[in-house]
This record gives structure tokens, sequence and C-alpha cells, in this order.
């Protein structure tokens, strides 16, 4: 079983639509929680990140973290298609440790 | 957060040749950084913690022989994929801890195409 397991992809979406990705992780370790995104053969870059169980929103975006669940997820509202792109989930027990990733969604919004 | 500036970002070469990759911490003195392959629609898969003033810590299954790490300097870590072949080719990605317990930046990112 991978540390964190990643759900679903590949997705397509029309503009406008609300967007739901999603994480399962397994180490009971893991205390901060982070979305990135990575456009094509570039490197990934922060979009949301939590600490612990809870709601963050910023924007278009929120993120959620059920620790008791093992469960964290990503909404965008009024999806674009700039927003077109991989999105992969990232966790850490803290203490600048490298990062567990899961293995990415790629997401596609239509115009 | 950091700026971290990786290249070069695309490379070919020869097989049996050698490769190193840069990656500097342009703004942040950058005593860890870390480094990630990636293959195509896979996700980042930590090869090794790169130390400054000491060894590197490789992960399981990663060869210390063939990724030689140095981190010589707290701005900069290099990569040189040693005697490489055509499986060695992928997306090599470096990464520095920035921002307390949650800021990773990321450098862009290397493609790295053996032939």
């Amino acid at each position: 079983q991978k540390e964190v397991e990643q759900d679903p992809g590949p997705l397509s979406v029309p503009e406008g639509a609300i967007v739901s990705l999603n994480c399962t992780y397994s180490n009971s370790a893991f205390q901060y929680f982070m979305w990135y995104r990575q456009y094509s053969r570039k490197g990934p870059e922060l979009l949301m990140y939590t600490y612990s169980s809870g709601n963050k929103e910023d924007g278009r975006f929120t993120a959620q973290v059920d620790k008791s669940s093992k469960y964290i997820s990503l909404f965008i509202r009024d999806s674009q298609p700039s927003d077109s792109a991989t999105y992969l989930c990232a966790m850490s027990a803290g203490g600048r440790r490298a990062l567990t990733f899961g293995s990415g969604t790629r997401l596609q919004v239509q115009p | 957060g950091a700026v971290v500036s990786q290249h070069p970002s695309r490379v070919i070469c020869k097989s049996g040749t050698s490769v190193k990759i840069e990656c500097r911490s342009l703004d942040f003195q950058a005593t860890t950084m870390f480094w990630y392959r990636q293959f195509p629609k896979k996700s980042l898969m930590l090869m090794a913690t790169s130390n400054e003033g000491s060894k590197a810590t490789y992960e399981q299954g990663v060869e210390k022989d063939k990724f030689l790490i140095n981190h010589a300097s707290l701005t900069l870590s290099t990569l040189t994929v040693t005697s490489a072949h055509p499986e060695d080719s992928s997306f090599y990605i470096c990464s520095v801890p920035d921002r307390g317990d949650y800021g990773y930046t990321f450098g862009s990112g290397t493609r790295l195409t053996v032939v």
C-alpha cells in the first residue's frame, strides 16, 4: 500500500464546474498537507497548505483535511481552462522533512 | 519563499557519459535540499536529501554511486548522473525547504534524455 493514494485521474470538466480532488494517506505522523499544481515539464507550485485538520479557503480554492479519516480534499470553484494542470497532494510530518506526494491528478477544463 | 534556480532545464546525453544538474537557492541559505525524480504521468519520488557539508542521505533503492550529490555550499547542490543509461531518462527536480514546516520551493526541473 502506498503511503499516499490520490484519486481520481485523469479528470475532464467543463468551464465553470466545481472540481473535487482527493487523497488518502496511511501515515498518522503527517501533520502538514499541501496541494501543488504542476504544468507540463515544470516544477510544482504551491497552491494551498493546511496544518492538521480543518478547512482553508483562498479565492476559488478550498482545502480540507480530515485527520480522523486520513483524507484530504481540494475544491476548485468556477474552474477555468487555465486551471488545466496536474494537481499533486503532498504531506509531511514537519521538521522540514521531505514531502511525500500523491501520484497526481491531471485536470482538463474544457472551454 | 526562496528563489530556486535549476539548470539545465533540458539535457540530452549519450549512454555512458555523466551529466551534472545544479540547484541554486538564490536568496536563502539552505542547509538541506531534496532531489526528486518524476517519471511521465507519475508522482515525484524522493531520491535523496542533500545536506550542506556532509554526505547526502539516499532513499532505499537509489544507487548512491550512480547519483552523486554534492552540497558544498549553502546555496548550491548538484546531482551528477554517472555513466548514464537510457533508463535514467527522467525529470529531475530539486526542492528547498524554506518556510517553516510547509514551505518548499521547487526548481523548474531538468529533463534528462539518455540516448
